[in-house]
């Protein structure tokens, strides 16, 4: 059945870079593309962006662009989120999720998550 | 700049019905919105229950059902298990490839 498996956690220290990855199975990737969402601790979910698995598509949140990079390898069905110039406030679990990029859905299957702590 | 905004806690009793709502700062929430309802238990990944407003995907409980409602987009859960008990998320899709979710709901079964 479809899924998708993350990288490990991390920890980082502010102004460093990571880059988390997503690798999907069970399905054909030429039909949809990755959306990340983060969650900082106790809070609530974020749309961070989307990337086509093929198409080479992207939207990255507004907020975000300039120290979001977001890459796909469909030789190997991975897809990438990279975090520049982190802060404490980036400390959160990023996940993955499979989607079209537009309707209808945002997000239907998910990853587990990495958790990424950002400390000094 | 869209602003989702859903209500931040409801109660329910175990074998009751509740609603929950996701509005827009923009306007009315209609079905171009596409509203997505995410359902996250506390120590899990979240998981996808609603699309498009009222689509429920294979796994998706019978018990739950989304629609349009008085310009605000709603999911409905009929018979509440134990279970139930989570935080919800309302996703609008705004444009392009872009989404932006509610601050969600903690639903509490008691």
């Amino acid at each position: 059945q479809a899924q998708l498996v993350q990288s490990g956690p991390e920890v980082k220290r502010p102004g460093a870079s990571v880059k988390v990855s997503c690798k999907a199975s069970g399905y054909a990737i030429e039909t949809f593309g990755f959306t990340w969402v983060r969650q900082a601790p106790g809070q609530g979910l974020e749309w961070m962006g989307w990337i086509g698995a093929t198409n080479g598509f992207i939207e990255i949140a507004q907020h975000l662009q300039g120290r979001v990079t977001l890459t796909s390898d469909p030789s190997t069905s991975t897809a990438y989120m990279e975090l520049r110039s982190l802060r404490s406030d980036d400390t959160a679990v990023y996940y993955c999720a499979r989607s079209p990029g537009g309707p209808p859905s945002g997000g239907d299957i998910w990853g587990p998550g990495t958790m990424v702590t950002v400390s000094s | 700049q869209t602003v989702v905004t859903q209500e931040p806690s409801l109660t329910v009793s175990p074998g009751g019905t509740v609603t929950l709502t996701c509005a827009s700062n923009t306007g009315a929430v209609t079905s171009g919105f596409h509203p997505n309802w995410i359902q996250q238990k506390p120590g899990q990944a979240p998981r996808s229950l609603i699309y498009s407003s009222t689509y429920k995907h294979s796994w998706t409980p019978a018990r739950f059902s989304g629609s349009l409602l008085g310009g605000k987009a709603a999911l409905t859960l009929s018979g509440v298990q134990p279970e139930d008990e989570a935080h919800y998320y309302c996703l609008l899709y705004v444009g392009g490839a872009r989404w932006v979710f509610g601050g969600g709901t903690h639903l509490t079964v008691l």
